[in-house]
């Protein structure tokens, strides 16, 4: 059976420090991988997809960038972070192909910049 | 741009009544449309999706929503809520390709 992790779970880092949020797929080939970022009140808000490795598209200007250096590795980075990047992220992944289908998620990683 | 949105931000009721949930998309394609549930502590999963078909979808644990093309809806209902379902939801569009999520209702049941 498919599953779908990432880590850390929880991360607490000073503002101007590197992120690193990694994403992992097990179970399938050539899945659709989606960086997320959920915040009180408003709901998930898409940053970042990928239908494939080294394809990115990003869906909103931001401080964060996103690699997928393989088929089922997502990466969600940031060279120097800003108190406004704390937030829940959440990766998800669908079936390559499968534009209709469900997203399956990830635990989340609760990220706090002080 | 396509959106997604959920009247009710925080919802409140006791057990026994029932529950609908407003979502209203704005996408001009075929739309495929979902409800997720995020229990406290728990990851998103999905409770009733739409593709097509019966416009009258039933997901797990009771819940159904309905599809109303001209309306641009897809609201959730459940006839008779219980305390276990107190829970953040979300409406999503399937629009092209990106699933777009509304801001989410939180539900609170009262025993």
């Amino acid at each position: 059976s498919q599953t779908i992790h990432q880590w850390p779970a929880t991360l607490v880092q000073p503002v101007g420090s590197p992120l690193s949020l990694e994403c992992t797929v097990e179970g399938t080939s050539n899945p659709n991988l989606y960086w997320y970022r959920q915040a009180a009140g408003r709901g998930l808000q898409l940053l970042f997809y990928s239908v494939g490795i080294g394809q990115i598209s990003s869906e909103v200007p931001q401080n964060l960038s996103a690699s997928r250096p393989q088929d089922r590795q997502f990466i969600l980075s940031s060279k120097k972070l800003l108190l406004s990047d704390s937030g829940f992220y959440l990766c998800a992944w669908r079936g390559g192909g499968r534009e209709s289908g469900e997203l399956f998620f990830g635990e989340g990683s609760r990220l706090t910049v002080l | 741009a396509q959106s997604v949105s959920q009247h009710n931000h925080h919802v409140i009721l006791s057990e026994a009544a029932s529950l609908e949930l407003g979502c209203n998309y704005s996408y001009g394609g075929t739309v495929n449309l979902f409800w997720y549930v995020q229990y406290p502590g728990q990851h998103l999963q999905l409770l009733l999706k739409y593709f097509s078909g019966d416009p009258l979808v039933k997901g797990i644990k009771g819940f159904e929503a309905e599809f109303i093309k001209s309306k641009f809806s897809f609201n959730l209902r459940k006839p008779s809520v219980q305390w276990s379902d107190t829970a953040e939801y979300f409406c999503a569009v399937n629009a092209a390709g990106k699933l777009i999520f509304g801001q989410g209702t939180t539900l609170q049941v009262k025993p």
